[in-house]
């Protein structure tokens, strides 16, 4: 089982509609859990942190965390056309030994 | 402000060129990372400074060194590359040390490509 799993997509949303992003997480030690979107050839973008059960809100992201269940997930409302990259989910390190976990990546594609 | 720079931004070497990567962060964090990232894949740790002190390696080979100056500067010096080693290098810094599960910040990275 990995650490942090995605689902690898393609996820096709339409224009305006709301993209759902989900992650699961093993390691029930894990405190902080970050999203990141990284386009084509660029390096990954921070979008939202998040270290409490929960929903986060800045902007039109929102970031949901369930500790109980090991789950995390970005919501995205009002999708964009430049809201089309890879989303890396990953959870932070908590121990001297143990360093921040990046999920694969899920690829959203926001079609006009 | 929380800018990580690296240069150059692409860099293509033989493979028995020495070079080496450079970043830079001026916001007072205290832990620096090197990442090598694969074509779609995610970010693979290589190395982790705290406090300008190398705290994790990940069992990256030799040819790889990385260096840390000063609590603002990290380089990563190449020797005797292998194809396979082409890839987006990515510096990040964060606040917090590692254990501390501190948010990272990446840097735009350098794309090598070794021939």
């Amino acid at each position: 089982q990995k650490e942090v799993e995605q689902n690898s997509g393609p996820l096709s949303v339409p224009e305006g509609a709301i993209a759902s992003l989900n992650c699961t997480y093993s390691d029930r030690g894990s405190q902080s859990f970050f999203w990141y979107r990284q386009y084509s050839g660029k390096s990954p973008e921070l979008i939202m942190s998040i270290y409490s059960n929960g929903d986060k809100e800045d902007g039109r992201f929102t970031a949901q965390l369930n500790k109980a269940s090991q789950y995390v997930s970005l919501l995205i409302r009002d999708s964009q056309p430049s809201d089309s990259a890879t989303y890396l989910c990953a959870r932070g390190g908590y121990s001297s030994a143990s360093k921040i976990i990046f999920g694969s990546g899920t690829r959203l594609s926001i079609r006009p | 402000d929380t800018e990580v720079t690296q240069t150059p931004k692409h860099l293509v070497m033989g493979m028995t060129n020495k070079k080496s990567l450079k970043c830079e962060q001026h916001m007072g964090h205290r832990a620096m990372y090197w990442y090598k990232q694969k074509a779609k894949k995610p970010p693979e740790l290589m190395f982790v400074y705290s406090y300008e002190k190398l705290s994790i390696n990940e069992s990256v080979p030799s040819r790889f060194s990385p260096e840390c100056p000063n609590s603002s500067l990290l380089n990563l010096h190449l020797h005797a590359l292998q194809p396979e080693d082409s890839a987006l290098y990515l510096c990040a810094s964060s606040q917090e040390v590692i254990a501390e599960g501190g948010t990272q910040y990446f840097g735009p990275g350098t794309r090598l490509t070794v021939l």
